[in-house]
């Protein structure tokens, strides 16, 4: 069956940057497009951006350019997030998500979130 | 950006009853609206796709109906499991947006 798998919870200090991964299984992940999302506890949504797997071309929310990195490896079937100069602002559950069933736009497989906390 | 209003922000109810929340996009998204069911501390479930399209598994007393700019989720015979967040987002245009959500509880 299909799953996504994220990393560990994390915990950094301002100005850091964290690599967040989602190591995939169950369908074709090199010809899949990978979408990472945030979510603020008891807050809405955000769709990040994504990324294809097969030749690693990206898209990404405007909001997001310049914060977050998509990059993957079709040997492990893995998809990372960069996140650079981190602020408290980015304190958030991080989500990984596909679309097995319905192309790129919409999400029927989730990882089950990262939490990643900044903090001195 | 394709701002989505989605009310009410909670939503208290009985076992047994008829629930709608409604989500307004800020101009035409043509149906592409899908609606996620997503329960404390785990991650979204897609319900519905293509604003009334039902996603395989997802039980029947879910619908969804709309066109335009309004568009609705209707959960039917409300039961204990569907205690959750349910979030609207549209995909007819990048950047894929979300409602803010709707807390639902059982009275």
């Amino acid at each position: 069956q299909v799953k996504l798998q994220q990393s560990g919870a994390e915990l950094v200090k301002p100005g850091a940057s964290v690599k967040l991964s989602c190591k995939t299984s169950g369908y074709t992940f090199s010809t899949s497009y990978m979408s990472w999302f945030k979510q603020i506890p008891g807050q809405s949504i955000e769709w990040i951006g994504m990324i294809y797997a097969g030749d690693g071309g990206t898209g990404y929310n405007q909001k997001f350019k310049g914060k977050a990195t998509l990059t993957v490896d079709t040997s492990s079937s893995t998809a990372y997030m960069d996140l650079s100069s981190l602020t408290t602002e980015d304190s958030a559950v991080y989500f990984c998500a596909i679309s097995v069933y319905y192309g790129l736009s919409l999400f029927d497989y989730w990882g089950q979130g990262v939490m990643v906390t900044v903090s001195s | 950006d394709i701002q989505m209003t989605q009310s009410p922000a909670s939503l208290s109810a009985s076992l047994g009853e008829t629930v709608t929340i409604e989500c307004r996009a800020s101009e035409d998204i043509y149906n592409g609206l899908a609606w996620y069911q997503q329960k404390p501390g785990k991650s979204p479930q897609l319900l519905i796709y293509n604003a009334n399209s039902l996603h395989t598994g997802v039980p029947s007393r879910f619908s969804g109906s709309g066109s335009g700019t309004q568009y609705s989720l209707k959960i039917n015979s409300l039961q204990s499991e569907d205690v959750a967040s349910y979030f609207c987002q549209q995909y007819y245009n990048y950047p894929f947006t979300f409602g803010s959500g709707t807390k639902l509880e059982i009275k």
